[in-house]
């Protein structure tokens, strides 16, 4: 039972325009979400959160939207870089600074010059 | 440099034989976690670790095993017993608490490859 799902397994962008990665959850409980950005052989680092007392939350050119209705979150990248091509997890919790993340199964984005 | 630090990065062995995947960090974190990773499913917890000497399974935990002896420590022997043990091995750690400081974010090491021949 899959409970945060990326249903894009990759995803093809040109430089300069925008991303769009998108996750959806199903349990209600999930209260905090995160994203993860990994390079190959690497280990993921972490890029932006949200909880979901927000809609919107803004790093740089990272942006992640929240939509607790919907259960639907996504993480926008403008401008897409070419150092942005990576696998992008998203990850969700019940509590924020609860230990247990769900990870969602990853899209890979590709940023073509 | 504060970090997490996994051993080794590559490993091969035979079927039937366990195996023990190393990871030791310096954050101070009191929690510390492994996942597997497979092609197309994401990351899979298989045991994590609030406090030292105790663990709790992920869900994924048969034919792995733990120990948390010391805080900076938290190995996985992969058992004989798990049926697929070819993948990607990511341990984490993370500070504990509901606080507003805290982010909940994992910290992750580089990851092991393991292969079983």
């Amino acid at each position: 039972d899959q409970q945060v799902k990326q249903n894009s397994p990759s995803l093809s962008v040109q430089e300069g325009r925008i991303s769009i990665l998108n996750c959806d959850y199903t349990n209600s409980m999930f209260d905090y979400f995160l994203w993860y950005k990994k390079y190959p052989a690497e280990g993921p680092t972490f890029l932006i959160s949200i909880s979901s007392i927000k809609d919107k939350n803004e790093d740089g050119r990272f942006t992640v939207f929240l939509n607790k209705s919907a259960k639907h979150l996504s993480l926008h990248i403008v401008p897409s870089q070419p150092g942005d091509s990576a696998v992008y997890f998203c990850a969700a919790s019940p509590l924020q600074g609860a230990q247990k993340l769900v990870f969602g199964q990853g899209t890979r984005l590709t940023i073509n010059p | 440099d504060g970090g997490i630090t996994q051993s080794p990065k590559y490993l091969f062995r035979k079927e039937g034989q366990n195996v023990t995947l190393s990871c030791e960090q310096n954050l101070n974190h009191d929690a510390m976690y492994w996942y597997r990773q497979d092609p197309g499913q994401g990351l899979r917890l298989i045991y994590y670790s609030q406090i030292v000497n105790d663990f709790q399974k992920g869900d994924i935990a048969e034919g792995y095993s733990v120990s948390r002896e010391k805080k900076e420590s938290f190995p996985l022997t992969v058992t004989s017993a798990q049926k697929n043990p070819t993948a990607f091995y990511l341990c984490a750690s993370s500070r504990i608490g509901t606080f507003v400081e805290n982010t909940g974010e994992l910290f992750f090491g580089e990851g092991s490859r393991l292969t079983v021949l």
